[in-house]
């Protein structure tokens, strides 16, 4: 299967301060990417979709302005948390969409854990 | 309705019994539907996908899908107890659609 990687793992940081992660897909190229969030034993939430080149598609209820993300490159995405608090801890997860031989599948990176103190 | 519905559990069983999971979908356009493993703390891994009616076989798993009755289903035989773990169905009309399901709680007893 497809390899995405997430960076950071962990991270661990005031409230107020801008947290930007990064989601690569490694083998292959991928013009969409997700962007999820779950909390400690809750389903995963779609937050947005980050098309390559073009504005990311937020689901309701997500703020963009809060929730910056990048898609510049057809190998990166990036979520920036900006002005965290600590109900953004949180444990966000992406995935990117491969379109190589059928059908269309999601492959998630590892995840990041966000604890704002 | 939601667009993917799973039982959510927890479903036990014994150590090298079959365990079966299952999933119903709303749209009848869906084209391709997967299963995702996901242990406590760890993201998603993708386990199996299916597009055409039938079996599909992988080792100790089987996803059995029914366009007809709108249901996909997944087979662990010989459970073993690191099978123990969430379960997610999903589904994926066309394009970025893509559609989750809560996800079982499954866990295998030594």
């Amino acid at each position: 299967g497809a390899v995405v990687s997430q960076h950071p793992s962990r991270v661990i940081c005031k409230s107020g301060t801008s947290v930007k992660i990064e989601c690569r897909s490694l083998d292959f190229q991928a013009t969409t990417m997700f962007w999820y969030r779950q909390f400690p034993k809750q389903s995963l939430m779609l937050m947005a979709t980050s098309n390559e080149g073009s504005k990311a598609t937020y689901e309701q209820g997500v703020e963009k302005d809060k929730f910056l993300i990048n898609h510049a490159s057809l190998t990166l995405s990036t979520l920036t948390v900006t002005s965290a608090h600590p109900e953004d801890s949180s444990f966000y997860i992406c995935s990117a969409r491969d379109q190589r031989p059928p059908p269309d599948t999601q492959y998630f990176g590892p995840g990041t854990r966000l604890t704002v103190l | 309705q939601k667009e993917v519905e799973q039982n959510s559990g927890p479903l036990s069983v014994p150590e090298g019994a079959i365990a079966s999971l299952n999933c119903t979908y709303s749209d009848r356009g869906s084209q391709s539907f997967f299963w995702y493993r996901q242990y406590s703390g760890k993201s998603p891994e993708l386990i199996m996908s299916i597009y055409s009616n039938g079996d599909k076989e992988d080792g100790r798993f089987t996803a059995q899908l029914n366009k007809a009755s709108q249901y996909v289903s997944l087979l662990i035989r010989d459970s073993q107890p690191s099978d123990s773990a969430t379960y997610l169905c999903a589904v994926n009309r066309s394009g970025n659609q893509f559609y989750f399901g809560t996800g079982t709680s499954l866990t295998v007893i030594p």
